[in-house]
């Protein structure tokens, strides 16, 4: 069984500063991990994957993440907010297993204040 | 054009009414999906079609069930529809073949009120 826990339900942050949001997961097989962004009245896009390689990934609109294997996380990360980056933010989890089901975590919030 | 969309966008209906909400798709994915998400809980399977013949339940498929009637298309109906079903629905595809490993690509979602 995998799961993933999303440590912060929301995330208020003031334009320009950097933010982190923390996701670690649990699985007994190797995973992928992936984040979602979900704007005001939309679906969910991707905004970055991890599958193998490089842990350090980089994604859409300045977004990174690490691959931290020991400590069983995928933080995501922005040097510098804008307005525009409020969204609900989702990681998600992908195991090697037959079926390769996507498990979200619960979502963080972030809002970016002026 | 959208590839995945959904019908209705917004539905409000009673309880105890049968509702059927649609999901259309253009990216020729074999692999559909459907979500529900609430509030604090993120988003939970609750039906997934790998072809048309093949349909499996997800983590919460009580009260649902689902038609795959083409590679395109992929229905959910509610039965029976009860207040604590008012939650967000998305559908998602994905491509087997994609080494992405199961990126999938999501709908705008049905917002589905049940009084």
């Amino acid at each position: 069984a995998q799961s993933v826990t999303q440590l912060d339900s929301q995330v208020p942050v003031f334009e320009e500063a950097p933010v982190e949001l923390r996701c670690n997961y649990s699985s007994s097989v190797s995973v992928y991990l992936f984040w979602y962004v979900q704007y005001p009245n939309q679906g969910l896009q991707l905004l970055l994957k991890y599958l193998s390689g490089s842990t350090l990934v980089k994604g859409i609109n300045g977004f990174e993440a690490e691959f931290n294997k020991s400590q069983t996380s995928f933080h995501l990360r922005k040097p510098s907010v804008h307005i525009s980056d409020t969204a609900e933010y989702f990681c998600a989890v992908s195991s090697s297993g037959s079926a390769r089901q996507l498990t979200f975590g619960s979502g963080t919030q972030l809002t970016v204040l002026p | 054009d959208a590839d995945v969309t959904q019908t209705p966008r917004n539905r409000i209906t009673k309880t105890g009414k049968r509702i059927m909400l649609e999901c259309s798709q253009t990216k020729g994915h074999d692999r559909m999906y459907w979500y529900r998400q609430d509030p604090g809980l993120g988003l939970r399977l609750i039906y997934y079609s790998f072809d048309v013949k093949d349909i499996n339940k997800g983590e919460i498929s009580d009260g649902y069930s689902v038609s795959r009637q083409a590679q395109a298309k992929f229905s959910l109906s509610l039965e029976s529809a009860i207040p604590n079903q008012t939650a967000l629905y998305f559908c998602a595809t994905s491509d087997p073949s994609d080494s992405s490993y199961n990126e999938q690509f999501f709908g705008p979602g049905t917002r589905l009120t049940v009084l």
